[in-house]
């Protein structure tokens, strides 16, 4: 069974760093994209971050570029999101998704159940 | 960046009624369109991808067509756990974007 677990979310101040993590079980972790989501309270769905399989490559949505990292370790089935400088705006549940990719198609299959990051003095 | 715009923002209906949902991209996405369902609290769960086709697992009561701009989510005959709300996204270009959401109340 395809499992994704966030951990990291927690309340931090304006300009404050935090680490995001994503264990995955149940399938071959190196063989996919992943990717992260946001959702901010009552808002819709924000994509933030994709990462390769062998992590060689990363896109990141333009809000973020520069204040965020998203990295993986294939050898743990992890995936990470390194954010720093973060803003009042960056407050929303942040959800890892993987990402099948057949042909020229890739596309969200299974999603985490999400880990609340809350910016605010 | 690609804008993905759904109608209606929300809608009520009725259980065994065929409902759908529209989403139109500002410019053409082929048919690199996702759709997704979320219920209050929850992961998004993903229905359609491929504007078409079915992910594992999804009732055949749920559908999707369209290419290019226009797309539509089809839910033939409405259960009561069908109530959430419904997202599409497109994947053919960074950002990747999502409509604004529809939400489905069962009456």
């Amino acid at each position: 069974e395809v499992q994704l677990v966030e951990s990291g979310g927690d309340l931090v101040q304006p300009g404050g760093s935090l680490r995001l993590s994503c264990a995955a079980s149940g399938f071959t972790f190196s063989n996919y994209w992943m990717s992260w989501v946001r959702q901010a309270p009552g808002q819709g769905l924000q994509w933030v971050a994709n990462i390769t399989p062998n992590g060689g490559q990363k896109y990141y949505v333009d809000s973020v570029k520069g204040r965020f990292t998203i990295s993986r370790d294939n050898a743990k089935n992890s995936l990470f999101l390194q954010m720093t400088s973060l803003r009042d705006e960056d407050t929303a549940v942040y959800f890892c998704a993987r990402i099948p990719c057949t042909g020229g198609s890739c596309y969200y299959d299974f999603w985490g159940q999400g880990t609340l990051v809350t910016v605010s003095s | 960046d690609i804008q993905m715009t759904q109608s209606p923002s929300s809608l009520s209906a009725s259980v065994g009624d065929r409902v759908s949902i529209t989403c139109r991209a500002s410019q053409g996405i082929n048919i690199y369109l996702a759709w997704f369902q979320q219920r209050p609290g929850k992961a998004p769960k993903s229905l359609i991808y491929d504007a078409s086709t079915l992910q594992s697992g999804v009732p055949s009561r749920f559908s999707g067509s369209g290419s290019g701009t226009d797309f539509t989510l089809t839910i033939s005959s409405l259960q009561p756990e069908d109530s959430a709300t419904y997202f599409c996204q497109q994947f053919v270009s960074y950002p990747y974007t999502f409509g604004q959401g529809t939400k489905l109340e069962i009456k």
